[in-house]
C-alpha cells in the first residue's frame, strides 16, 4: 500500500515568515500533485511535478519533486493571509488513483 | 480550463430517504471521475472510481448498494446515497480526470450533506 506522510500536520505562522511543507513516502511516484483547499470548497490544483529533481515555481510557492520521486515539498516565501488552508499532496503510482496525504493545515496571522 | 461543477452544494434529508449529488465536468470530457469523502479536519477519502459507461469500481469497505454511482455521459457523474442516515453526513466532493496521462485531477467544490 502506498502512503504519502505529511508534515507538519499543523502550521501556524505571522505574515511574512518563510514556511517549508514535506510530503513523504517509500514508494516512487510517476506523478505528484499539490492541491490547497479552503473550508467548504474542493481541493484546487497548484501543481504537478513529474521528473525527478524538478523544482517549479508558482509565485512566492517553489515545489520540488525529489530525485527519486519519492518526496517532494512545498516551500512558501513571505506568506500572506491569503495562503491560509489545508494544502495536500497527492501521488500518482502508475494507476489512475491518486494517494493522499492526511494534509498540512496552515494559518497564517496577519 | 478544467472547471468541475457539483450539486447541490448543500442539501439536508431526513433518515432513511435517497439523495442524489450531481458532478459535472464543464469545459472538458472526462473518462473518469471520483467520488471522495472527507470528514472534518480529515483528508480526502477515496469511495469510488466512475468509468463511463462501465460500472464503478468501489474502494475496499464503501457499500456499493448504499453508494450508486451512474456515468451516464462523458460529463456527468451522479452519486446516489440510498437510504440515508445520520453517519452518512459527510462532505462529499467529486474529481475529473483530464484525458492526457498527468493524472491531475480537477475538483468540484463539494457538497455538504446532513442526514436528520
Amino acid at each position: 500500500t502506498q502512503l504519502l506522510e505529511q508534515s507538519p500536520q499543523f502550521l501556524s505562522i505571522q505574515e511574512g515568515e518563510n514556511l517549508t511543507v514535506y510530503c513523504n513516502s517509500s514508494s516512487v511516484f510517476s506523478s505528484l500533485q499539490w492541491y490547497r483547499q479552503e473550508p467548504g470548497e474542493g481541493p484546487v490544483l497548484l501543481v504537478t511535478v513529474v521528473t525527478g529533481g524538478e523544482v517549479k515555481k508558482l509565485k512566492r510557492l517553489t515545489f520540488q519533486f525529489g530525485d527519486a520521486r519519492k518526496d517532494s515539498s512545498l516551500h512558501i516565501t513571505a506568506a500572506q493571509t491569503g495562503d491560509t488552508g489545508l494544502y495536500l499532496c497527492a501521488g500518482a503510482g502508475g494507476s489512475e488513483k491518486l494517494v493522499f496525504g492526511k494534509g498540512t493545515k496552515l494559518t497564517v496571522n496577519p | 480550463g478544467a472547471v468541475v461543477s457539483q450539486h447541490p452544494s448543500r442539501v439536508i434529508c431526513k433518515s432513511g430517504t435517497s439523495v442524489k449529488i450531481e458532478c459535472r465536468s464543464l469545459d472538458f470530457q472526462a473518462t473518469t471521475m471520483f467520488w471522495y469523502r472527507q470528514f472534518p479536519k480529515q483528508s480526502l477519502m477515496l469511495m469510488a472510481t466512475s468509468n463511463e459507461g462501465s460500472k464503478a469500481t468501489y474502494e475496499q469497505g464503501v457499500e456499493k448498494d448504499k453508494f450508486l454511482i451512474n456515468h451516464a455521459s462523458l460529463t456527468l457523474s451522479t452519486l446516489t446515497v440510498t437510504s440515508a442516515h445520520p453517519e452518512d453526513s459527510s462532505f462529499y466532493i467529486c474529481s475529473a480526470e483530464t484525458s492526457d496521462s498527468s493524472y491531475e485531477q480537477y475538483f468540484g467544490p463539494g457538497t455538504r450533506l446532513t442526514v436528520t
